[in-house]
């Protein structure tokens, strides 16, 4: 059983707040990825990481950023969030491309 | 572009019958493919994979089958229980170490 772990599991905040989407896996993978998801939609990937000190944006144009200093951690930041980022976040990780990425149960994010 | 995409996007199927979700992909080059179960409230988990030299992988009640002349992957559930209502996606694997997800299929099992 993958071990991934987000919070805060809920959030409803204001307009102009900075908020961080923390995610923590303990399995030591190099690979890790968000994704942004609406209600009964499919999956769109925003970020991604191959390692530390290594982010890439995904397929998804997001304002949001990633950090990945250390291996077993990979936040992600809204600088002043918008009702537009309403949504649910999603991480995952992956030991390597062959593998299966196993997903956290995600945020739900609200901003009003 | 290239996509990832499902028939159906809802499926209701009687408790012990057996369901099929289907997904068509466009991209002759994908070498990996994923099955995903999410469950509302929860991410998606891992269900089965395939790679793009087999036709086929059974696990526990389900089967993965692939067939690249059409470009298309099922997924068979067998003996359906309540349990089992929930939305499935597809994933695809451009081999680019990335994952496109389709649609997803919601799958309501009737008691």
């Amino acid at each position: 059983e993958a071990d991934i772990y987000q919070t805060p599991r809920y959030l409803v905040i204001g307009t102009g707040k900075k908020i961080t989407l923390e995610c923590s896996q303990t399995m030591g993978h190099d690979k890790m990825y968000w994704y942004q998801q609406d209600p009964g939609m499919e999956l769109h990937l925003i970020h991604y990481s191959y390692g530390v000190n290594s982010t890439e944006k995904g397929d998804l144009s997001s304002e949001s950023t990633v950090s990945r200093i250390r291996t077993e951690h990979f936040p992600l930041t809204l600088e002043s969030a918008r009702p537009s980022h309403t949504s649910q976040y999603l991480c995952a990780s992956s030991p390597n491309s062959d593998q299966p990425q196993h997903f956290g149960d995600g945020t739900r994010l609200s901003i009003l | 572009g290239e996509s990832v995409g499902l028939h159906l996007p809802t499926l209701s199927v009687q408790e012990g019958d057996n369901s099929i979700i289907n997904c068509a992909y466009s991209n002759s080059a994908s070498d990996y493919f994923i099955w995903y179960k999410q469950e509302s409230g929860k991410g998606p988990q891992f269900i089965i994979d395939i790679r793009s030299n087999m036709d086929k992988r059974q696990g526990q009640r389900v089967t993965v089958l692939l067939n690249k002349t059409v470009k298309h992957l099922s997924l068979q559930i067998a003996a359906t229980q309540p349990g089992d209502s929930a939305v499935y996606f597809c994933a695809e694997d451009f081999g680019n170490e990335k994952l496109t997800f389709g649609t997803g299929t919601r799958l309501t099992i009737i008691p």
